[in-house]
């Protein structure tokens, strides 16, 4: 059974900070992990995506790794600005289910 | 290039109800999936439809139920509804169901579903 874990479930930073959001995941025969970003009351935005054989992914200011030996996904965002306040999520699938964290709220104080 | 559109936006209904939504896939996506986020929670699988039959199923109870029609589009019923199935339904689409295709889920806006 694959059980996803983030911690810290919420964050606080000064702007201009680097964030670091972990994704922790107890089954590593997964096929990819996806990393999502969610406002409130809204749906869910595609941020990165990472398959099995890969490592990290980059875009812009953002920089996921995987390292499935451990079991374990790092979000990297760097120079945080108040408009990347939300709730991040990541997401694995595999054989068998899709399964997503609980999320990490990211406040980033102006 | 439409992505996956969701209606209604928000619904309300009372105990012991049913319920209908709906979902429209990405354009040339064939696979939905739904999920339930109750406040404060990560999405709960609840199913994936593929070539118009059910192919995985999360821990949901036969109440939930739904249906792939042949352009793609999906429903989600639920009967008998409980106060507990309050939350936000969303439906994503991707390209081949379990284990033909990389499951890159792309979201549509979601349904606020109220029970009162």
């Amino acid at each position: 059974k694959q059980e996803v874990t983030q911690i810290p479930a919420a964050l606080s930073v000064p702007e201009g900070e680097n964030l670091v959001l972990n994704c922790s995941f107890t089954d590593s025969a997964i096929y990819n992990l996806q990393w999502f970003r969610q406002d409130p009351g809204k749906g869910l935005t595609s941020l990165l995506l990472i398959q099995s054989s890969q490592r990290e992914q980059t875009s812009g200011r953002l920089n996921a790794s995987l390292d499935k030996s451990s079991g374990r996904s790092t979000l990297y965002i760097a120079a945080s600005q108040p408009g990347d306040s939300a709730t991040y999520l990541c997401f694995l699938s595999n054989d068998y289910k899709l399964s997503f964290g609980a999320g990490t709220t990211v406040t980033v104080r102006a | 290039d439409a992505g996956v559109t969701q209606s209604p936006t928000h619904l309300i209904k009372t105990r012991g109800q049913q319920v209908t939504l709906r979902c429209s896939p990405k354009s040339g996506h064939d696979t939905v999936s739904w999920y339930q986020q109750a406040l404060g929670q990560g999405p709960q699988f609840i199913f994936q439809y593929y070539e118009e039959e059910e192919r995985q199923r999360g821990n949901f109870p036969d109440r939930f139920s739904g249906h792939q029609f042949p352009n793609y589009s999906s429903e989600l019923n639920v009967n008998a509804l409980l106060l507990g199935d309050s939350a936000l339904y969303l439906c994503a689409s991707s390209l081949g169901g379990f284990g033909t295709g990389d499951n890159e889920q792309f979201f549509g806006p979601g349904t606020r579903l109220t029970v009162l």
